[in-house]
């Protein structure tokens, strides 16, 4: 049971450049998450789904975009990287919203942004 | 924005201690979850404390809310080197079938000396 898959582990960009990461989950959950991880910050919000076809913004959606492919698969898009965007990305899912499940995290992905 | 502040920040003790860690919080939660974190993973859930439970119990682990003060606690019993990580609480708030996010504290890093 692999939980929540996040590809890649590591990624160094140039400003400007984009990318996508990618999130899978095998667990059948209907909600998925993307955070950020800075220090002294802590997690925050980027975007979430909280059904299959549905997105919605979170804390800190500006320079993101977000796809929910199907149940099982969330990306998140960087058109134009800026240096402000280096930082721990991590995926995360639950069962449902609205209901007391705790989540699953990913491993994250380390981007630096040069 | 953050509503868990957790207390201490830094903690550090020796391996067979117990360890406390506590949470508080500002609005009316539905439930509160605990978080650990080891150095470069993702975070991995712990235990979840409905609102109208006093107390919980894990393993080593024992948590304890008190919704009138706000706060909770985090009981970690004889204590292990492989306890060393960062310990979250995440508060979901709002109305029954609309917590749409959890909310994140900064975090008490833990350091359990051989």
């Amino acid at each position: 049971n692999a939980g929540v898959t996040q590809t890649p582990k590591f990624q160094v960009l140039k400003t400007g450049q984009s990318m996508t990461l990618q999130c899978a989950q095998d667990m059948n959950h209907n909600s998925m998450y993307w955070y950020r991880q800075d220090p002294g910050m802590g997690l925050r919000l980027i975007y979430y789904s909280a059904s299959e076809g549905t997105t919605d913004k979170g804390e800190v959606p500006n320079g993101y975009n977000v796809s929910r492919l199907n149940k099982r698969e969330f990306s998140l898009r960087l058109e134009s990287a800026a240096p402000s965007q280096t930082s721990v990305y991590f995926c995360a899912s639950t069962r449902r919203e609205g209901g007391a499940y705790g989540y699953t995290f990913g491993s994250g992905t380390r981007l630096t942004v040069v | 924005s953050q509503q868990g502040e957790e207390d201490p920040q830094a903690l550090s003790i020796q391996e067979g201690e117990n360890a406390t860690m506590n949470c508080s919080y500002k609005t009316s939660i539905n439930n509160l979850q605990w978080y650990r974190q080891n150095s470069g993973r993702g975070l991995v859930h712990l235990i979840l404390i409905r609102s109208n439970e006093r107390e919980k119990h894990s393993g080593r682990l024992r948590v304890t809310l008190d919704t009138s003060k706000k706060s909770s606690s985090l009981l970690i019993t004889a204590s292990r080197a492989a306890d060393t990580a960062s310990y979250f609480c995440a508060t979901a708030a709002g109305f029954a079938g609309n917590n749409r996010k959890l909310i994140w504290g900064l975090g008490t890093s833990l350091g359990v000396n051989p």
